[in-house]
């Protein structure tokens, strides 16, 4: 499969709290992107971040990417019930015509 | 907000009958998705387009199929749906090859 894994595949965490998950993918890529998925929604982008970007911040969002262990995190800080939603990382593979979603990490944010 | 648009949201139907699920967008984009989700699940590319007229099968096999007449629509059409089609259907447009992606409220498809 040319999708990415994410871990964990579910987080719970209290309000305020930091919550970080993990993407890998499995080819070179252009670029890297998180998106937000609201239970039963479409998907809302998040950040892109090139493969020339090592970190790249939006607000309350850290990203981080790792070409040579084909890899990136996303940091939310400080995280808010409203957080509550499943992230997915897409990949922008080189010479495809398609992003390639990962299997998404649920994320729970406990008032 | 984006603008992209899917109708209708939520869809109940009988095995054997043909839908055509609706896709629009006014950014003007040139290239557009459909992925199909699973709940719970990741997306999977069943048909992408370049362009009006142009249209291409996604890496998940799927026995619908699409049509580009116009930039902004892009329609997805089930001829005999089966209970197997089940799922959530989600449209997406985006600039260029690898841009964000702009992404429709999603179209969930039971059929009994």
């Amino acid at each position: 499969s040319q999708q990415g894994e994410e871990d964990p595949q579910a987080l719970s965490i209290q309000e305020g709290e930091n919550a970080t998950m993990n993407c890998s993918y499995k080819t070179s890529i252009n670029n890297l992107q998180w998106y937000r998925q609201n239970s039963g929604r479409g998907l809302v982008h998040l950040i892109l971040i090139r493969s020339n970007e090592r970190e790249k911040h939006s607000g309350r969002l850290r990203v981080t990417l790792d070409t040579s262990k084909k890899s990136s995190s996303l940091l939310i800080t400080a995280s808010r019930a409203a957080d509550t939603a499943s992230y997915f990382c897409a990949t922008d593979q080189t010479g495809a015509n398609n992003l390639f979603f990962g299997t998404g990490t649920r994320l729970t944010v406990i008032p | 907000e984006a603008d992209i648009y899917q109708t209708p949201r939520y869809l109940v139907i009988g095995t054997g009958k043909k839908i055509t699920l609706e896709c629009s967008q006014t950014m003007g984009h040139d290239k557009m998705y459909w992925y199909q989700q699973d709940p719970g699940m990741e997306l999977h590319l069943i048909h992408y387009s370049y362009g009006v007229n142009s249209t291409e099968k996604g890496d998940l096999s799927s026995e619908s199929t699409v049509s580009r007449i116009r930039t902004e629509h892009f329609p997805l059409t089930l001829e005999s749906a089966r209970p197997s089609h089940t799922s959530q259907y989600l449209c997406a447009s985006s600039a260029l090859w690898g841009d964000e992606q702009f992404f429709g409220p999603g179209t969930r498809l039971t059929v009994l």
